[in-house]
């Protein structure tokens, strides 16, 4: 069964706080994505990696930065956390262009 | 550019009775379309997807859509729906030549009542 884990399901962070959330997947998937969610604009491609070291923003990568070291995993990082930046962030995966797998996501509240 | 959008940000139905989340989309190349579900705190999960040949797509619970390549819609549809059918529905695209980046509709939430 295929799995896509995210570090927490729920995480409060003060202003300018330096945050990292993780994503594993066990599926050997070659691209991976991350999304954020808000209520009435769906989901939002912040980055996503096709390989490994390897990076492309998205539609709003602004306030964001992400990391990919191994292939398993693909990290989110805020640099200096900010209130606009709460939200739901949901982590992806895929091998083709058919079908991404998607972790539970991380509820990040920005106080 | 490509774009979906979905019609009904909510849809409150009785039990039983039938159902359409609408979406539609615009693109100048050819698609693959896709419906994903979410039911409450959980990640996304794909529900059906359209890739080629039949315009008419089903899932194993019920669900179905057609490609309608005319009115670039993607309309999901059920008979009868159930209470645990209560959930977040996203339709989404992606254009053949797009690489691997699918583009969300913002959702339709679907609220089942007994």
């Amino acid at each position: 069964d295929v799995k896509v884990t995210q570090s927490s399901r729920y995480l409060v962070k003060r202003t300018g706080e330096k945050v990292f959330l993780e994503c594993v997947q066990d599926m050997d998937h070659e691209n991976m994505f991350w999304y954020r969610q808000d209520p009435g604009l769906g989901l939002r491609l912040i980055y996503f990696s096709y390989d490994v070291k390897m990076k492309e923003k998205g539609d709003i990568p602004e306030g964001y930065s992400v990391s990919r070291e191994k292939k398993e995993r693909f990290s989110l990082i805020l640099e200096s956390a900010s209130t606009n930046q709460t939200s739901m962030y949901l982590c992806a995966s895929s091998r083709t262009l058919y079908e991404q797998y998607f972790g539970p996501g991380t509820r990040l509240t920005v106080t | 550019a490509q774009s979906v959008t979905q019609l009904d940000s909510q849809v409150p139905v009785f039990e039983e009775a039938p159902v359409e989340l609408r979406c539609n989309y615009s693109s100048s190349v050819s698609v693959y379309l896709f419906w994903y579900v979410q039911y409450p705190n959980q990640g996304l999960q794909l529900l059906l997807k359209y890739l080629s040949g039949s315009t008419l797509v089903k899932s194993i619970n019920g669900f179905e859509a057609e490609f309608n390549k005319s009115q670039t819609s993607f309309h999901l549809r059920k008979p009868s729906v159930h209470i645990s059918d209560t959930a977040e529905y996203f339709c989404a695209v992606s254009e053949e030549t797009g690489g691997f980046k699918t583009i969300f509709g913002a959702g339709t939430r679907l609220f089942v009542k007994a």
